[in-house]
């Protein structure tokens, strides 16, 4: 238990689909992030909330869409996804913004496939 | 550009001892991060060093010179339970965290 709790584990989506991600954590954090994970590849930062309020937005498409409704909840809105979207996407939550010497705690992802 | 560089899989022994590495080139340092990820499961936090020198925690220890832009991972009296992907991570100037690839660490018995 990580304390960070992302459903649903996985997913399966065509591409017309419309699906969302959800992320809940129970730490009292007060900074949210979206990251891509694909294979080989380093840890995409998609998207930070602090304090609710969006602070980044790393040139994601607009077929992803974050939603901060309070501290403890994130979602990722997904529409019209392509195949090259197929990863493993991580929700995490620090008691600070970004990597501000502080460790951040990760939920155990969504293995995403679209088709 | 920002870059964090580390070997993409290493092969060591059950009661071995291992050395991870790390190299970063990014605008600015603002600390070091190393995290274990299982396969299918989350990463997990295991050191974070913002000082030269050796940080050690049980079995593991986490090494960075930042004159030199490097940091190492050595993991020791390996077990078959330490199979994992290893990522590190760089805060730069702007407390953006940058990461690496990770490496896939395969214990043999």
């Amino acid at each position: 238990e990580t304390g960070v709790t992302q459903t649903p584990r996985h997913l399966v989506m065509g591409m017309t689909n419309k699906k969302s991600l959800k992320c809940e954590q129970h730490l009292g954090h007060n900074a949210m992030y979206w990251y891509k994970q694909s294979a080989k590849k380093p840890l995409e930062l998609m998207f930070v909330y602090s304090l609710e309020e969006r602070v980044e937005n790393n040139s994601v498409p607009s077929r992803f869409s974050p939603e901060c409704p309070n501290s403890s909840h994130l979602f990722l809105h997904l529409h019209t996804l392509q195949p090259e979207d197929s990863a493993l996407y991580l929700c995490a939550s620090s008691q600070g913004p970004s990597g501000v010497n502080t460790e951040a705690f990760f939920g155990q992802g969504t293995r995403l496939t679209v088709v | 550009g920002q870059n964090i560089d580390q070997p993409t899989e290493m092969t060591a022994t059950e009661g071995a001892i291992v050395q991870i590495n790390c190299t970063y080139q990014t605008s600015g340092f603002n600390g070091l991060f190393w995290y274990q990820q299982h396969a299918g499961e989350a990463p997990t936090f295991l050191s974070y060093n913002v000082l030269d020198g050796l940080e050690e925690k049980g079995r593991f220890s986490s090494f960075l010179s930042r004159s030199k832009g490097y940091s190492y991972l050595l993991l020791k009296e390996l077990q078959m339970k330490d199979s994992a992907s290893y990522l590190c991570a760089v805060t730069d100037s702007n407390y953006q965290l940058i990461w690496g690839a990770g490496t896939k660490l395969i214990i043999k018995p």
